[in-house]
């Protein structure tokens, strides 16, 4: 089956630290990956995607790599700010096979000033 | 600027009521979804819409349903409200050639007593 293993939070950073969230699949076929923020009293909006083996995503100073040999797709940031605190969703979808997403439990971030 | 919209935030019912929970959405989009979240298990997929009167079960569609009578209206009903149905639900919508990128709802937190 589909699924994404993210790690546990929460996770408490002071502002400008490097952040990583950790992000694991399992999936059969070829999965697209994604990674999705929620900031607190929003709905979730996708921040970046990679839809291939090797790819890479970013968005607002967030990256993440598709590896297909680790089966990973780690999110990172080198500098973090107060804004970014919020709960981060790793997510797959198989688009060959229809619209369904598997995702993550969530990872809450803090940034502390 | 894109909107989903959920007709309420906070939702308290008693056990045994029929439940309903719209959404809508302002975008055009053909598809869309219903999720529930729960801490520790992440977002969880009931059932989606790829058009008007259209519907697919997701992975926990049991002891829900689902409405679609036009294409920027979807409504998630519980048949008879029980108190493992309290949780967080989430509407989303996306185009068909980006089934990746959907927008979500802020949510209605869902309290069944």
């Amino acid at each position: 089956g589909n699924s994404v293993t993210q790690m546990e939070g929460p996770v408490t950073l002071s502002e400008e630290a490097f952040l990583t969230i950790n992000c694991t699949y399992t999936a059969t076929g070829y999965p697209s990956l994604f990674w999705y923020v929620q900031y607190p009293g929003e709905g979730l909006q996708l921040l970046l995607k990679a839809t291939k083996a090797d790819d890479k995503g970013s968005n607002k100073g967030f990256e993440a790599t598709y590896r297909k040999e680790t089966t990973s797709f780690h999110l990172e940031k080198g500098s973090v700010q107060v804004s970014d605190s919020a709960v981060y969703f790793c997510a797959l979808i198989r688009l060959d096979t229809g619209n369904q997403f598997y995702f993550g439990t969530g990872t809450s971030l803090t940034v502390i000033p | 600027d894109v909107k989903v919209t959920q007709s309420s935030r906070y939702l308290v019912k008693r056990t045994g009521e029929k439940v309903f929970l719209e959404c809508v959405q302002d975008m055009d989009h053909e598809n869309m979804f219903w999720y529930r979240q729960d801490p520790g298990l992440g977002l969880r997929l009931i059932y989606f819409s790829y058009d008007v009167k259209m519907k697919e079960k997701g992975d926990i569609p049991e002891g829900y349903s689902v409405s679609r009578e036009k294409k920027e209206r979807f409504s998630l009903i519980l048949e008879s409200a029980s108190t493992n149905q309290t949780s967080m639900y989430l509407c989303a919508s996306s185009l068909p050639r980006t089934p990746y990128e959907q927008y979500f709802g802020p949510g209605t937190r869902l309290t069944v007593t």
